[in-house]
């Protein structure tokens, strides 16, 4: 079955600095690929997706690369802000399962 | 448009009590779905449905059953609450699948 593996926190930077959170897949086919994030208390929202190899999502200075060839979707910024702190899920839609599988998690805390 | 509505936002229940958990989506999405978050797990699929009528089991669906009488609404049921269904439940909806999907703000049960 499909599987998401992606870095688990707490990461700590300070205010500025750049961020980079792996994530790597297993999946048949070519699934979709999806960064969400999780603020305090809320429910998951959609930060940015992929659906083809190379395409790079971008949204609010975050990106990231599909990368066919070693089943990654890393997340990066150039300068992170306070109030980038929480919690970011990589995920996977399609490749085989029903619904999105998800990693679990990676708790980002940014300090001034 | 209201988006995914999910009620309650918290519930306690006493183990072997029942509870339906209410979601509803005013996008005239067809594909809605249950998921649940526990600590270090990330999000694990319980229920899925593609359809009115049409509903099927995701990757932890015991103790839970879904029906979907209209495109709208998707209930999730606990016929005989136990302590290990202590979680947050989140609902979430999409056009077709696979298509991103939006969620809902969650519920917290807690079963003692």
């Amino acid at each position: 079955g499909n599987s998401v593996t992606q870095m688990e926190g707490p990461v700590t930077l300070s205010e500025e600095a750049f961020l980079t959170i792996n994530c790597t897949y297993t999946a048949t086919g070519y699934p979709s690929l999806f960064w969400y994030v999780q603020y305090p208390g809320e429910g998951l929202q959609l930060l940015l997706k992929a659906t083809k190899a190379d395409d790079k999502g971008s949204n609010k200075g975050f990106e990231a690369t599909y990368r066919k060839e070693t089943t990654s979707f890393h997340l990066e910024k150039g300068s992170v802000q306070v109030s980038d702190s929480a919690v970011y899920f990589c995920a996977i839609l399609g490749g085989g399962a029903d619904g999105l599988t998800f990693g679990k998690g990676t708790h980002l805390i940014i300090q001034p | 448009n209201a988006g995914v509505t999910q009620t309650p936002k918290f519930q306690v229940l006493k183990t072997g009590q029942s509870m339906t958990l209410q979601c509803a989506q005013d996008m005239n999405h067809e594909y809605m779905s249950w998921y649940r978050q526990d600590p270090g797990m990330g999000l694990r699929l319980i229920h899925y449905s593609v359809g009115a009528g049409i509903t099927d089991q995701g990757e932890v669906p015991n103790g839970y059953n879904v029906s979907r009488s209209t495109t709208e609404d998707f209930p999730l049921r606990l016929l005989s609450a136990a302590p290990s269904q202590t979680s947050v439940y989140f609902c979430a909806s999409c056009r077709d699948y696979p298509n991103e999907q939006f969620f809902g703000p969650g519920t917290r049960l807690t079963v003692l």
